[in-house]
């Protein structure tokens, strides 16, 4: 079966430091991979989306970027964090789009909750 | 945007009572998606239909899509304390390349 992987659960950063979260998929290969973040009481805001190994689709211009090293794993990075990078980070996977059903289920995993201080 | 928008914002019921959510997008979709969110987790996908059907079941849970209006309902049966959460809608829209998330239910579900 299918799971997903994130790390840390938690993070305090100060202002100003570099920050690295990581997310892993098991059992699939060639997933779709995606970065939300959910504001407190809000709804998700899609980060970046990736189709392959390299491809990253980046929704929102910000301080953040994304980084796909490999099939399975997935890298939210920011050279300099900003209070406003304070926030509930999920990343999902799903199967790929398919031509006449659209875009499947997403698998999300457990999330990283950042604190920037 | 595209992005479903839920209604209402929150809803407190009590066990036993059967809860209403509405969700109403504004482009025509390849199908409609229904997910939880329990406090400080992670979504589960609850129920997935199509532009083509208009009602799934899935336990206690009917969904419905009425594309006319473009909207959509999730009905939980006889509530369960555990059933409190949030509740999102997701749309798959015709040229998006990804679903749309809404801002999500609160349902609060007393004993």
């Amino acid at each position: 079966s299918q799971t997903i992987h994130q790390w840390p659960a938690t993070l305090v950063q100060p202002v100003g430091s570099p920050l690295s979260l990581e997310c892993t998929v098991e059992g699939t290969s060639n997933p779709n991979l995606y970065w939300y973040r959910q504001a407190a009481g809000r709804g998700l805001q899609l980060l970046f989306y990736s189709v392959g190994i390299g491809q990253i689709s980046s929704e929102v211009p910000q301080n953040l970027s994304a980084s796909r090293p490999q099939d399975r794993q997935f890298i939210l990075s920011s050279k300099k964090l900003l209070l406003s990078d304070s926030g509930f980070y999920l990343c999902a996977w799903s199967g790929p789009r398919v031509s006449g059903l659209g875009q499947e289920t997403q698998y999300f995993g457990p999330g990283t909750r950042l604190l920037v201080l | 945007s595209q992005q479903g928008e839920e209604d209402p914002q929150a809803l407190s019921i009590q066990e036993g009572e059967n809860a209403t959510m509405n969700c109403s997008y504004k482009t025509s979709i390849n199908n409609l998606q229904w997910y939880r969110q329990n406090s400080g987790r992670g979504l589960v996908h609850l129920i997935l239909i199509r532009s083509n059907e208009r009602e799934k079941h899935s336990g206690r849970l009917r969904v419905t899509l009425d594309t006319s209006k473009k909207s959509s309902s999730l009905l939980i049966t006889a509530s369960r304390a555990a059933d409190t959460a949030s509740y999102f809608c997701a749309t798959d829209a015709s040229g998006y390349s990804t679903l749309t998330f809404g801002k999500g239910t609160m349902l609060l579900v007393s004993p």
